[in-house]
Parts: structure tokens; sequence; C-alpha cells
């Protein structure tokens, strides 16, 4: 089955500071892929689509500036969480598809505390 | 926007029961997955099932794209089936929408 690597599982970082969150395809090609965040006992809200070698798209209400995202390659795409904050700190997870491919595979998640 | 309901919220099963979970969405869709998110974190892929019935071992799914409901069955659930079930539709355009999820705890 396809396998989306998530880097890294979990992370603490100091108020202020920016966070870079990986996401890989490491066994397909994935034209694009998702960011998701999700709270405590909450579902999963898309937070924007990453297309490879163009802009991503940002779900309303999410703030282009504070999450970063970068997909540079067909099996890379990063969330960097600029100035972040202790508001920020939640649960993200990437997911992909195969190019022309129906099916989401999802990475494990990255657990980020801002203290 | 597209709405996803799950039901039930919550259950709790004893180790050996059946249980039903429900998805109701309120606009057609291309797509539909079931989910396991287990206690780390990790969402398992259950089933892709846009239309018709799957099995796999223990769990099976149907879904009724007219009638806009998918159905997930668990059969002589295991403690290790534990964990949030959520079902996701695509409506179009690759977003994947998800329910609010069905929290299981199976008791030993």
């Amino acid at each position: 089955g396809a396998v989306v690597s998530q880097h890294p599982s979990w992370v603490i970082c100091k108020s202020g500071t920016s966070v870079k969150i990986e996401c890989r395809s490491l066994d397909f090609q994935a034209t694009t892929m998702f960011w998701y965040r999700q709270f405590p006992k909450q579902s999963l809200m898309l937070m924007a689509t990453s297309n490879e070698g163009s802009k991503a798209t940002y779900e309303q209400g999410v703030e282009k500036d504070k999450f970063l995202i970068n997909h540079a390659s067909l099996t890379l795409s990063t969330l960097t969480v600029t100035s972040a904050h202790p508001e920020d700190s939640s649960f993200y997870i990437c997911s992909a598809r195969y190019t022309g491919g129906t099916e989401a595979f999802f990475g494990q998640g990255t657990r980020l505390t801002v203290v | 926007g597209i709405q996803v309901e799950q039901s039930p919220p919550d259950l709790i099963l004893q180790e050996g029961a059946n249980s039903t979970l429900r998805c109701n969405f309120s606009d057609s869709v291309n797509n539909l997955q079931w989910f396991h998110q287990n206690p780390w974190g990790q969402l398992i892929n259950l089933f892709y099932i846009p239309s018709g019935t799957k099995q796999n071992g223990r769990l099976s799914a149907t879904t009724v794209a007219t009638e806009r409901y998918s159905l997930l069955y668990i059969s002589s659930s295991q403690t290790t089936d534990s964990g949030v079930y959520f079902c996701a539709v695509e409506p179009g355009g690759f977003k994947t929408i998800f329910g609010a999820g069905t929290r299981l705890f199976v008791k030993a």
C-alpha cells in the first residue's frame, strides 16, 4: 500500500519560533497533498491543498502567512508554522494521493506543542 | 458546503458484540472512505467505497450513493477496535471532508 511519512512525530517549541513539518510520499508520486489540523476529540479540518510547483490553496479562515506551505517536489510537501503561539498547539496531519488516483493516504501526524 | 454526519457519536461495546456505524452526507460525492484513527493518531484506511459493498475480515461497508449514506459494520468486536472511526467524502476537487467521527470503546 501507499505510505505517507510525516516528520517530526512530535515537537515542542517556544512561543515566537517557527516550526517546519515535512510530509513525504515514500513509494508514489503525489501531485496533490493536503494538510489537516485536529484539536483534541475533534474531527480533522482541512487547512490547505498543496499542489506541486504552484501555490497552495487555503481554506477559509486559515492564515496563509501563518501556515506556509511548500510543495517543491512530487514526493515532499512542507508546512511551516511561523511565529508559533500556544493556540497553534494541535495535531497536524498530511495526506497524499497518487497522481490520477482516487484514494487518500495519511501520514502519522505531528503533535505540536507551543510553550 | 457538504455536510457529513456520523452516528452514533459515542459507542461502548462488550467484546464480541457487533455494531453498525452510519455516515450521512448532504450532497453527491465522488469518493467515500472509512478510516480508523488509533490512540496514537494514525489514520488507517479501512475502505474506499464510493458505492456498493466491501468486506475485509470482521469489517464490512456498504454505500448507497443514491440515498447518500454509508454504513460500517464491525462484527465480533475486539478491544483493539477501540478508537475513532471517521467517514470522509470527496464532493469534488480532490478535497476530502471528514465527519465528526464515532468514538468506539470495546470493553474486555
